[in-house]
């Protein structure tokens, strides 16, 4: 079955540090994956996506996510947290072909203190 | 562009009464979605449709119902509602860009709660 991983609930950083928030996932074929990231009562918002190419991809905001196919990761990343990172994050994986269908995470709360 | 909007932000029903959401985009995407979000439960699909006039079942379609008359728009409707529907819903849409499907956006989401 696909799924995805996220498992972390909450993850606290201090602000300047660097910040890491995991996924993993399980999907037949070749995967598209995405975060998102969603703010107080709030819609999601797009963050970045791997569908192809390189492993490292770079996306809003200055975050970035390395994509391992043997570890079956995407995790998200960024190298100096900002307070105004605290958000909660989302995981997905593309499982409907097509139609575009998202398997998503239970989400991550990033907590980053002055 | 408005990008996607959802009417209305928030709704309070009793039990057994009926309601219509209303998810409308401008970017003109083929893709449409309709989500609930629970706590703990990230997003869960409960129904989409890949074009005018199509709708498919997603992950929890039970108790709901979806129409996509014109492109621009995709509603979700309860017929009966239940508590178990206090939700957030959260409607998205996603098109194609060079033969590849595009990332999702998503409105702002509806609060409803059932009473």
């Amino acid at each position: 079955a696909q799924s995805v991983a996220q498992p972390e609930d909450q993850v606290n950083v201090a602000e300047g540090n660097p910040l890491t928030v995991k996924c993993t996932y399980s999907v037949s074929g070749n995967p598209y994956l995405f975060w998102y990231v969603q703010y107080p009562n709030r819609g999601l918002q797009f963050l970045l996506k791997y569908i192809t190419g390189d492993n490292l991809v770079k996306g809003s905001y200055g975050f970035e996510a390395e994509f391992n196919k043997s570890q079956t990761s995407f995790h998200l990343k960024k190298p100096s947290a900002l307070v105004s990172d605290s958000a909660l994050y989302f995981c997905a994986v593309n499982y409907g072909g097509s139609q575009g269908n998202l398997i998503f995470g239970k989400g991550t709360k990033l907590s980053v203190k002055p | 562009n408005a990008g996607v909007t959802q009417t209305p932000k928030f709704r309070v029903l009793k039990t057994g009464q009926s309601m219509t959401l209303l998810c409308a985009q401008d970017m003109n995407h083929e893709y449409m979605y309709w989500y609930r979000q629970d706590p703990g439960m990230g997003l869960r699909l409960i129904h989409y449709s890949v074009g005018e006039g199509t709708t498919a079942k997603g992950e929890v379609p039970d108790g709901y119902n979806v129409s996509r008359l014109k492109k621009q728009n995709f509603l979700l409707g309860l017929e009966s509602a239940a508590p178990s529907q206090t939700s957030v819903y959260f409607c998205a849409s996603s098109g194609l860009k060079g033969g590849r499907l595009n990332e999702q956006f998503f409105g702002p989401g509806t609060r409803l709660t059932v009473l």
